[in-house]
């Protein structure tokens, strides 16, 4: 049983360009987080999501980026023309529910911005 | 609004020391507690989960403990090795809410052979 994938491991875009970051979660997870972790500090919740619908974004900055989880394929955490500050660390991860259970996280997609 | 602190931010111990990590967090009305590894460059690693009915949880040379009428959750690591050089973050998720877990800013602890 695979573990969370995220691809691409690394991304590097110029100002204004869209960066979008994929997640695969485990097999049998129908529940996604996204996290970002920038520089010299801990993870951040974003944004969370269960199969086409966003349940909690109270993360997510309120421009420029958006997350969505469709019934087929990977959770997309998008960003718009992307500044110097999203160069970060962008984690996901998968839980078969909502509830108690534990959170698997990927390796992660690391962001730079020039 | 809850938040996670961790102490001391950094920490260098020679190999087969014991060694303890602090975490304390604000709002005690937590579900659980959770202690990941993070190695540089890679993704988070699930250590320990505390649930907020325990007071401790044991995996080989770890122990974690829990005391949610103070805020604070210990990690201890018995006879340290050089390949548990990493950073070590506590995480917090609610009782109730949003599912999303609340992380300390880590210790970066360097075991020297």
């Amino acid at each position: 049983n695979a573990g969370v994938m995220q691809n691409p491991r690394h991304l590097v875009r110029r100002r204004g360009q869209e960066a979008r970051l994929r997640c695969s979660p485990m097999k049998g997870h129908s529940h996604v987080y996204w996290y970002r972790q920038l520089p010299e500090e801990g993870l951040k919740f974003m944004v969370y999501l269960q199969k086409e619908n966003i349940i909690d974004e109270s993360g997510m900055p309120k421009e420029r980026f958006s997350a969505e989880f469709p019934k087929e394929g990977p959770s997309i955490l998008r960003i718009q023309q992307v500044v110097r500050g999203d160069s970060a660390a962008y984690f996901c991860a998968s839980s078969p529910s909502g509830g108690s259970d534990t959170q698997y996280f990927g390796p992660g997609t690391r962001l730079t911005v020039l | 609004k809850q938040e996670v602190t961790q102490i001391p931010a950094a920490l260098s111990v020679p190999e087969g020391e014991n060694l303890v990590l602090n975490c304390s967090f604000t709002d005690s009305a937590i579900y659980n507690l959770q202690w990941f590894r993070q190695d540089p460059g890679k993704g988070l690693t699930s250590l320990l989960l505390i649930q907020s009915s325990q007071r401790e949880q044991t995996s080989g040379r770890l122990n974690a403990s829990l005391d949610k009428s103070s805020g604070r959750s210990t990690l201890y690591i018995a006879a340290s090795q050089p390949g548990d050089s990493a950073t070590y973050l506590c995480a917090v998720k609610k009782v109730q809410g949003a599912q999303k877990l609340v992380f300390g800013q880590g210790t970066r602890l360097t075991i020297n052979p």
